[in-house]
């Protein structure tokens, strides 16, 4: 168990530019969320994924934003045409799948920096 | 909407001192609470849950109490020591959904 990974760690960009991130959860982990997170507040709910079918989407989650779990395992987040407002630490969670309180196992997120 | 209300922090205290770090919330239905906490460096690990009213959460010494009636989850430890310096998120699962509902965070420093 080598704990949810994500890459890459920081990304810098200038507004306009599209960025991907990528999450390896927890193998055999069936659940995958993404969440948000800015300076001085809590995660915000982005998406979330049972195996490769995502069933819940934020508000939160424009048309610039999509989220893929190709075969239910990694995840990619993408961003395009980004914004400042976009800068925020982007955050990857998994979890079994044995019920709705388990608890997440959260990775140490990727830094998004909009220029 | 559901929502969650933290203390506001930073909150600083000696070591050996008794902490409280007040969580409040809005939620319809029932929802299940949850205390995460995230460690300098680190990413956020869950610390203690509580599912149904009453119910009572405990880990590492830290205590919290799901309060129905004034929809409360109150985190709390008796004796603090310098390595509980951390982030406290108080969180809530709303009935039927997946996603979590974060408050804003308390940082907490013990000093020796």
């Amino acid at each position: 168990d080598t704990g949810v990974s994500q890459d890459p760690r920081h990304k810098i960009t200038k507004r306009g530019q599209n960025v991907t991130f990528r999450c390896d959860p927890i193998s055999e982990h069936n659940r995958l969320y993404w969440y948000r997170q800015t300076l001085g507040q809590g995660p915000e709910f982005l998406t979330y994924f049972q195996n490769e079918a995502q069933l819940e989407k934020s508000r939160l989650l424009s048309d610039r934003f999509s989220a893929e779990r190709p075969k239910g395992s990694f995840s990619t987040l993408e961003i395009q045409r980004t914004e400042q407002g976009d800068s925020a630490m982007y955050l990857c969670a998994s979890s079994p799948g044995q019920g709705r309180d388990e608890k997440l196992f959260f990775g140490s997120g990727t830094q998004l920096s909009v220029l | 909407g559901n929502s969650v209300t933290q203390m506001e922090g930073p909150v600083t205290l000696s070591e050996e001192a008794f902490l409280t770090i007040n969580c409040t919330y809005t939620a319809t239905g029932y929802p299940s609470l949850f205390w995460y906490v995230q460690y300098p460096g680190e990413g956020l690990q869950l610390l203690l849950k509580a599912t149904k009213a009453d119910d009572k959460g405990s880990n590492k010494g830290f205590e919290a109490t799901y309060r129905k009636e004034t929809t409360s989850f109150h985190l709390e430890k008796g004796s603090v020591q310098v390595s509980d310096s951390a982030v406290y998120f108080c969180a809530l699962n709303g009935a039927g959904s997946y996603q979590l509902t974060f408050g804003k965070g308390t940082k907490l420093s013990v000093i020796p």
